[in-house]
């Protein structure tokens, strides 16, 4: 089964910092990889699909990129929505794995 | 707009059977698409329990599969879980959510909100 990991598990940012989260997976899952934001008591929201594929309505701040077994989340300029927890998604194979999360917390 | 919203006890006795609806509104899921349910225990990632087609076509977690039963009521837009002989294992947030892609590429939107299960007696 394709396991997949995030780093890190959480992090402190501030308003305006540029956040980079790390989605490994223990194959290759070409570029099959999407991407949530999670806030604590809100319906989990699809950000990304296929790597790099913005979903409908999300800010441009928010990209995606990555190959094989690295796949990146950016967000470009950190506003005060944004402090959630991202988790990743592999949907090459099924059942699709999910990461673990990374908690954007608030410096 | 698609929204989703399950629904169900929030306690469940060990051995007992899990019962979640998920209530559908903005489309009708006897015009297409799978529908899924999934869950996040605590301390652990997402894993998805199964999903429904329209027509009845079925596919489930192989690591759940002896438990599992999804089932779906056009009538009411609603689709359900089943999810048997529960232990402690089972308590967690149970989601719903529209599978989107193509078999058997499916990224998740939108999802409901979800509902805690605690498995106690």
């Amino acid at each position: 089964d394709i396991q997949l990991t995030q780093s890190p598990p959480s992090l402190s940012a501030s308003v305006g910092d540029r956040v980079t989260i790390t989605c490994r997976a223990s194959q290759d899952i070409t570029n099959y990889v999407a991407w949530y934001q999670h806030k604590a008591g809100e319906v989990p929201k699809l950000l990304i699909y296929a790597t790099s594929t913005l979903h409908s309505g999300v800010p441009s701040r928010f990209s995606g990129s990555g190959s094989g077994t690295v796949f990146t989340l950016t967000i470009s300029s950190l506003r005060s929505e944004d402090f959630a927890t991202y988790f990743c998604q592999q949907y090459n194979t099924a059942p699709p794995p999910f990461g673990p999360g990374t908690k954007v917390e608030m410096k | 707009q698609v929204q989703l919203q399950e629904s169900g006890p929030g306690r469940v006795r060990p051995s007992e059977t899990l019962s979640l609806t998920c209530s559908v509104s903005g489309y009708s899921i006897n015009n297409g698409f799978y529908w899924s349910w999934l869950r996040q225990s605590p301390g652990k990632g997402l894993e998805l329990i199964g999903s429904i087609y329209h027509n009845g076509k079925s596919y489930y977690n192989p690591s759940l599969k002896s438990r599992v039963t999804l089932s779906m009521d056009t009538s009411k837009n609603q689709f359900s879980l089943k999810l048997r002989s529960v232990t402690a294992a089972d308590t967690a947030m149970y989601y719903c959510a529209r599978p989107r892609g193509g078999s058997p590429h499916y990224y998740f939107d939108p999802w409901g909100p979800g509902t805690l299960v605690t498995v106690s007696s």
